[in-house]
């Protein structure tokens, strides 16, 4: 079994649409929570970053860490054609190094 | 442009050859990472340096791969014997060490795509 879990999509919505996408994990370890957008052959670039539990809030972007249930979750509201891309979440027990992604879910919105 | 920089973009190889890639972080930053990721899946940590001391490598890195980091610059991480299971896109990211006024945030460049024929 994996780390960490994620649905791998393909996601599609309708332009405007809440998307929620969500990961599980095993390791009770892990403090820091990000989400990384990838588009195709581009390298991934952060969205957000979490520490412990809570929700955080970034525009249309809402990250939401429940440590007790290990499931972490990315919201975007009023989702745009250009929010295509696929979304990995990942996690680590200290600061930034040594990541551990997710699969990634693929988005597709549609105007 | 001063992002991370990644060559080459694309290499096609024979199994049994050996390949180079070559990593150039953003110039402030002093941690440099490895990451490799396959078709349909996240990016898988390799190795990360601090300046031009390897800290630490995966389990994933096996004998044949090795990465250096001279004089805490650019980076070159090299195949030896390539085999078709290393066929994937090799990441690298740098950052600043977390605590030095940053946030300790991974700036990945667009990747080393490897195909082994």
């Amino acid at each position: 079994q994996k780390e960490v879990e994620q649905d791998p999509g393909p996601l599609s919505v309708p332009e405007g649409a809440i998307v929620s996408l969500n990961c599980t994990y095993s390791n009770s370890a892990f403090q820091y929570f990000m989400w990384y957008r990838q588009y195709s052959r581009k390298g991934p670039e952060l969205l957000m970053y979490t520490y412990s539990s809570g929700n955080k809030e970034d525009g249309r972007f809402t990250a939401q860490v429940d440590k007790s249930s290990k499931y972490i979750s990315l919201f975007i509201r009023d989702s745009q054609p250009s929010d295509s891309a696929t979304y990995l979440c990942a996690m680590t027990v200290t600061g930034f190094q040594k990541l551990v992604f997710g699969t990634g879910t693929r988005l597709l919105v549609s105007p | 442009d001063t992002g991370v920089s990644q060559n080459p973009r694309h290499k096609i190889t024979k199994r049994g050859q050996n390949v180079t890639f070559r990593c150039d972080p953003i110039s402030e930053h002093n941690r440099l990472y490895w990451y490799r990721q396959t078709l349909g899946q996240g990016p898988e940590f390799l190795t990360y340096f601090q300046n031009e001391a390897q800290l630490e490598k995966s389990r994933l890195l096996s004998d044949r791969f090795s990465a250096e980091r001279p004089k805490g610059s650019f980076s070159t991480l090299e195949i030896q014997r390539t085999e078709q299971g290393d066929s994937a896109m090799y990441l690298c990211a740098s950052s600043i060490l977390w605590g030095q006024g940053a946030t300790g945030e991974l700036f990945f460049g667009e990747g080393s795509r490897l195909t082994v024929l």
